[in-house]
Formats: structure tokens, sequence, C-alpha cells
């Protein structure tokens, strides 16, 4: 079946506009999740959606970060005023979910952000 | 609070060498689990294994083999007789029990050379 398809693929901004990077998760799957991947940070976690609700959040960098999820489906990830330290490849997963918690997260290519 | 530490950033070998990716963990849970990916160049993190804490077994898959060890925190990868194919970088990963993020070790980047 398909896999996570994030878009766009690569994404280029200036100072100061916002973005929204999109996230299809794989059909069925229930949580979805937003990490970072950066040269000096590695891979750190954003957010977490359990359906449309987000119980997790405490991966957002600053305010300046949101996402939202809608029927269960489909995220987007949106940061106002990009700065230049917004620059990183945004990467989003999915999972099912047992009684034993999430299961193994399988992730998308990624978006390359770069804040000029 | 939780951590992965992969100590190797960077392993160079020849096809057909044995190459061992080293995985150590911190985390106060009893019950947690650890998982290992594979990001090749082309950029996209593929799922390769997870392993219980409750489950100490080792489990071997074609070349790849995981050694688990509670007792040292420990969660090693080892490629047998590797392939160029093999060159990515490899991230160990935790999760805790009930929770959902992963914690993830810097990555070990691996170069396999003809």
């Amino acid at each position: 079946g398909a896999g996570v398809s994030q878009s766009p693929s690569n994404k280029v901004t200036e100072k100061g506009k916002d973005v929204e990077l999109r996230c299809d998760p794989i059909s069925g799957h229930t949580a979805l999740y937003w990490y970072r991947q950066s040269l000096g940070q590695g891979l750190e976690f954003l957010i977490y959606f359990q359906g449309n609700s987000a119980p997790d959040k405490s991966g957002l960098p600053s305010d300046r970060f949101s996402a939202e999820r809608t029927g269960g489906s489909v995220s987007t990830l949106t940061i106002q005023r990009t700065q230049q330290e917004d620059s990183a490849v945004y990467l989003c997963a999915s999972s099912l979910i047992s009684s034993a918690g999430p299961n193994e997260q399988f992730f998308g290519p990624g978006t390359r952000l770069t804040v000029l | 609070a939780q951590k992965v530490t992969q100590a190797q950033t960077e392993i160079s070998v020849v096809e057909k060498e044995d190459v061992t990716l080293d995985c150590v963990y911190e985390t106060r849970d009893t019950t947690y689990y650890l998982f290992w990916y594979k990001q090749p160049p082309s950029g996209e993190l593929v799922f390769l294994i997870r392993r219980n804490s409750f489950d100490e077994q080792n489990e071997i898959s074609g070349r790849y083999s995981w050694n688990f060890q509670k007792s040292t925190s420990s969660f090693n990868f080892t490629i047998t007789a590797s392939q160029v194919v093999d060159s990515a970088v490899y991230f160990c990963a935790l999760r805790r029990g009930a929770g959902n993020m992963l914690t993830f070790g810097g990555g070990t980047r691996l170069m396999v050379k003809p």
C-alpha cells in the first residue's frame, strides 16, 4: 500500500514568510507525528496526533509553530514568520495504535525547508 | 528523561566486512521499546526492527542481527558481510512504554566501500 507522503518535497522561503507543510499518513493509521531533522540538533520530536487531537505538543519550539489534523488523516504543520534557524528537514510519520500503545512509526520522505 | 547515545558518528568498512553499530540508552521506565531505522541517501527513514524491554532475545534477519542487553542498556546492530547498499545513516531510538514520541540517537553514518 501507499506509504506516508509529504508535500512539498522542497520549500525555499524568505525570512518572515509563513509556510505550510503537508502530510498524508498511511491509510488507517490513527497516530501521526512530526519531527524535525537538522544538522545541529539531530532528529527532534515536534508534535503527536491521536486522531484529530494533539495530546503531546511538547516538542514545538515556539508559538510560531502550529499543526492541525483533519478527518483523522491529513495534517498540516504551519510555521509563521519563518526564521533562518527553522531551516531543516521536516519529517512526518504515522503508526497504528494497539492496546500497548503506538506501534512502529513509518516515515515520509520529508520536506526540506530553507529559509533565506 | 530518555536518552539514546550512538557513540560512533561515522564508520567506514570494505565490502564483505562485518560491522557492529553501538547503541546505549537511558530510561527509568521498566517498559519501553527500542528501534533501529535506516536513512539511505534518499533521505527516507526506513524501519528495521522494534524490540520490547521484556524480550531480550536476540534477533537475526538475513544479514542483520540485533543484540539487546538490559544489563548494559545496549541494543547493538550487526551487519554481516556488508554491501555497498548498506551505506546509510542508522538511527537507534527509544520510546517509553506509555509514550508515543521517539527519542533518537545522533545516528551512525556507515560507508561501505567496494
